[in-house]
């Protein structure tokens, strides 16, 4: 089976950096998704990884250490818009997602 | 830029009563998706289907559930007899099945209410 750890919750200020950290335990590893989803909305992707490392795109980045079973979503230049919440989420074998169990980004002024 | 797009927005049925959620994926994907969120709670798979089949299915995808294709744009999730559990935001999510990446899209969900 597959399962992933991550913080309920997160808050910092505008403008500050936040790194929000996910450990996964799973049977086959094909990756490691993000994903935000704003209250009421639906999961909108953010990253993936698949190979060690970190992925940059705009103002998040994400890496990936598969040794240690674990990454780390990084918000930059963080604005009040990014208040939401974050899923890590793996991928079977048959491409359905397992996703943690989210975290609550909360940006103050 | 395409989406996919989900009906109902919102449901609401008696128990007992029979449910049919409809999705439009992406027109170029390949593989089509269920997911559902209890209120305050996390994403959980139910049923992926590629090939015109079901390709996947979780524990919560018993047999009250039933998905289909029935031409090629529409893919459904039928809930034969619906109890209250099974109130939750229902996502439909489609990919196009690449080999590197494969990014599922979701709808913006259908919220069903049991009664």
């Amino acid at each position: 089976g597959q399962s992933l750890e991550q913080p309920s919750e997160v808050t910092a200020v505008e403008g500050a950096i936040v790194q929000i950290n996910c450990t996964y335990q799973t049977s086959g590893f094909y990756g490691l998704s993000w994903y935000q989803q704003h209250d009421g909305g639906a999961p909108t992707f953010l990253s993936y990884n698949a190979l060690d490392g970190l992925e940059e795109t705009g103002r998040f980045s994400s890496f990936l250490s598969r040794s240690d079973s674990y990454g780390y979503l990084l918000l930059q230049e963080l604005q009040m818009k990014d208040s939401a919440s974050y899923f890590c989420a793996v991928p079977g074998s048959a491409r359905q997602l397992t996703f943690g169990s989210g975290t609550q980004l909360t940006v103050l002024p | 830029e395409p989406e996919v797009t989900q009906t109902p927005s919102h449901q609401v049925t008696q128990m007992g009563q029979e449910v049919i959620l409809r999705c439009v994926p992406i027109s170029n994907h390949l593989y089509f998706y269920w997911y559902r969120q209890i209120l305050g709670q996390k994403v959980e798979f139910l049923v992926s289907f590629y090939n015109n089949e079901i390709s996947e299915k979780s524990e919560i995808f018993d047999d009250q559930f039933s998905v289909e294709r029935p031409d090629g744009s529409n893919f459904t999730l039928k809930i034969r007899s619906t109890k209250l559990e099974d109130s939750a935001m229902y996502f439909c999510a489609s990919s196009e099945g690449g080999i590197s990446t494969d990014t599922q899209y979701f709808g913006p969900g259908t919220r069903l209410t049991v009664l």
